[in-house]
């Protein structure tokens, strides 16, 4: 399973780190997306990390806002966005990504809601 | 970038009755690259389909995907209370991921 940090609040134009820390599998052998869904909209995918390698895929609206990092030791993964804003509102999904002979994600964290307000 | 559209945006159905949900993308898709998941209000998605037809483990046989390039269909063959949810279609290519905008199947 996928546990997520809790709900956070900020201020517009801070930056806000969230965990997901995974257990019950071989954390290295997996990737981690990162996914997130507005208020009232869908989802909206936002970047990979290899777990073992660290290697990244970021989507082009994120690029160089978000970076992701893994650490292997203790089965976590986090996701740190900056220069947040008020449309950054959402809820931030971890979830465990197959990227071999087919690509999608099988297990997925619990959410974690933040806000962004001044 | 590969946009994947899905329709109807709401389907309303009653229990028993079968649902299709289309999903159409702007290019074709590798059917390994396809998913579909389902997610209920105040939950996580749920991996329903991967490879564009092969069930997850735990999803009800009522469940079924196909389609293959650009089209590719969720069905579900009788409506249980349950299902009623929002489905989203998702790809994979050139090291980007994308999801369609979801259809709600309501009573």
């Amino acid at each position: 399973q996928l546990v997520q940090s809790g709900a956070e609040v900020r201020k517009p134009g801070a930056s806000v780190k969230v965990s997901c820390k995974a257990s019950g599998y071989i954390f290295a052998n997996y990737g981690i997306s990162w996914v997130r869904q507005a208020p009232g909209q869908g989802l909206e995918w936002m970047g990979w990390i290899s777990a073992y390698t660290g290697n990244t895929d970021y989507a082009q609206k994120f690029q160089g806002r978000v970076i992701l990092t893994t650490d292997t030791s203790t089965s976590t993964a986090s996701m740190e966005l900056r220069s947040l804003r008020s449309d950054d509102t959402a809820v931030y999904y971890c979830a465990r990504s197959i990227t071999a002979r087919y690509f999608y994600m099988d297990v997925w964290g619990n959410g974690t809601s933040f806000t962004v307000s001044s | 970038e590969i946009v994947l559209t899905q329709s109807p945006g709401t389907l309303s159905l009653s229990p028993g009755e079968r649902a299709t949900l289309s999903c159409r993308a702007s290019q074709s898709v590798r059917s390994n690259y396809l998913a579909w998941y389902q997610q209920k209000p105040g939950q996580a998605p749920r991996l329903l389909i991967y490879g564009a037809s092969n069930r997850a483990t735990g999803i009800p046989d009522r469940f079924s995907g196909s389609g293959s390039g650009t089209d590719f269909t969720l069905t579900i063959s009788r409506l249980e209370p349950e299902d009623f949810a929002v489905y989203y279609c998702q790809q994979y290519d050139s090291s980007l991921w994308t999801f369609g905008q979801g259809t709600k199947v309501e009573i």
